[in-house]
């Protein structure tokens, strides 16, 4: 089966950092990505790695360990937009499928 | 852009009713649409898998005579919810793959705005 581990909620101050992580037991692994889904609406695409490291794009970075089945979803100079749910997702192998995380709920605070 | 459409946004129903929920891919074809349902502040949870011409591939728990899937045409796919009951009434989305789009892209699924099924 599929195991995909992220906290349920975090709280962070406008113009700080902050890290959602994310734990997953998956077979057939063929990349991580994130995604913000606002409530009530489409999750939409944020990063994606398949190989070790970081990627970044602007104010969200991406980290990728696969030795260690572990990622984290890096974001700066929060602002308050950027309270939502934060979804990481695995592709396996088969039919490409997506598996989800919880979701990791989001409030940013002025 | 690659833009997915749901339709209806939104469905209130009896119980016993059928439900037929709309996916579809407006500017790309797509040989493969996922279903996904979402409880309230919950992640999605994948259903199945749906397949142009070919039948669709249920996730382990997924009743497939209760969630029948119909991917008629490389730019449609449709959910029916059987005999609904109080039960079903969750937030289905369904997602598009590209086909024109390289095995390993960074965006391979398109998001549907997603259908609020409330079933009384």
């Amino acid at each position: 089966g599929q195991n995909i581990d992220q906290p349920t909620e975090m709280t962070a101050t406008e113009g700080a950092i902050v890290q959602i992580n994310c734990t997953y037991q998956t077979s057939g692994f063929n990349g991580l990505f994130w995604y913000q889904q606002h409530a009530g609406e489409a999750p939409t695409f944020l990063s994606y790695n398949v190989l070790d490291g970081l990627e970044e794009k602007g104010r969200f970075s991406s980290f990728l360990s696969r030795s260690k089945g572990y990622s984290y979803l890096l974001l700066k100079e929060l602002q308050m937009k950027d309270s939502a749910s934060y979804l990481c997702a695995v592709k396996v192998n088969n039919f490409n499928k997506f598996y989800f995380g919880s979701g990791t709920k989001l409030n940013v605070k002025p | 852009g690659a833009v997915v459409s749901q339709h209806p946004s939104r469905v209130i129903c009896k119980s016993g009713t059928s439900v037929k929920i709309e996916c579809r891919s407006l500017d790309f074809q797509a040989t493969t649409m996922f279903w996904y349902r979402q409880f309230p502040k919950k992640s999605l949870m994948l259903m199945a898998t749906s397949n142009e011409g070919s039948k669709a591939t249920y996730e382990q728990g997924v009743e497939k005579d209760k969630f029948l899937i119909n991917h008629a045409s490389l730019t449609l796919s449709t959910l029916t919810v059987t005999s609904a009951h109080p039960e079903d009434s969750s937030f289905y989305i369904c997602s598009a793959r590209n086909r024109d789009l390289p095995p390993v892209s960074y965006n391979e699924q398109f998001f549907g705005p997603g259908t609020r099924l409330t079933v009384l």
